[in-house]
């Protein structure tokens, strides 16, 4: 079965920490993966995207993730934490196809900034 | 703001009930989708909708059930509802059908049975 995984369930760091959230996915075919952050309070937004291409993505915020596709990972990184990066952060994987949708998002890594 | 609109904000209701929620996309999206977010489960997707035709479905029980209207808003009817079902409902849109869509999440709407 396609499954999604966030080993990480809480990170601690402090500010000015590198930060690197892993997330692992089980299916061997055409997949487009995803990063969201939810802030405190707030809705899901997407913070970077892979779909095809470099597998290094940048995103916003200064966020950045790399696709290992001998590895079937799609890990997220920071390399200086802020305070306000305290959020959950999901990795999502699609494994639709171009007329429908099958996401499977992982559990989520709750993220806490010691200021 | 994402643009995707989502009513109630808080719904509390009891055991056995029926409730409808009501979620309205980003101008211009025609797809839909409903994901449900709980602490034990976490985020778990429930149906999309593409131009008012089901398109894919999740972990969707049979208890509840969504429609897309022609007007592109959504609706996820929950009957005979469960302590279980206590949960953070979320509604994203996206421009397209396809797996390769950026989707842009509403603001939820959490509903308590008790």
């Amino acid at each position: 079965a396609q499954s999604v995984s966030q080993h990480n369930h809480h990170v601690i760091l402090s500010e000015a920490a590198s930060l690197e959230l892993g997330c692992n996915y089980s299916y061997g075919g055409t997949v487009n993966l995803f990063w969201y952050v939810q802030y405190p309070g707030q809705h899901l937004q997407l913070l970077l995207k892979y779909f095809s291409g470099d597998p290094l993505v940048k995103g916003i915020k200064g966020f950045e993730a790399e696709f290992i596709k001998s590895k079937f990972s799609f890990n997220l990184r920071k390399p200086s934490v802020q305070w306000s990066d305290t959020a959950e952060y999901f990795c999502a994987v699609n494994f639709g196809y171009s007329s429908a949708s099958k996401i499977i998002f992982g559990s989520g890594t709750r993220l806490s900034i010691r200021p | 703001d994402s643009g995707v609109t989502q009513t109630p904000k808080h719904l509390i209701t009891a055991t056995g009930q029926r409730v409808t929620l009501r979620c309205s996309p980003r101008s211009g999206d025609l797809s839909v989708y409903w994901y449900q977010q709980s602490l034990d489960q976490g985020l778990q997707f429930l149906i999309q909708y593409y131009n008012g035709e089901e398109r894919a479905k999740g972990n969707i029980l049979e208890r509840f059930s969504a429609q897309q209207f022609p007007d592109l808003h959504s609706e996820l009817n929950l009957s005979s509802l469960e302590l279980g079902d206590s949960a953070l409902y979320f509604c994203a849109s996206s421009v397209d059908a396809g797996g390769d869509n950026e989707q842009f999440f509403g603001p939820g709407t959490r509903l308590t049975v008790l």
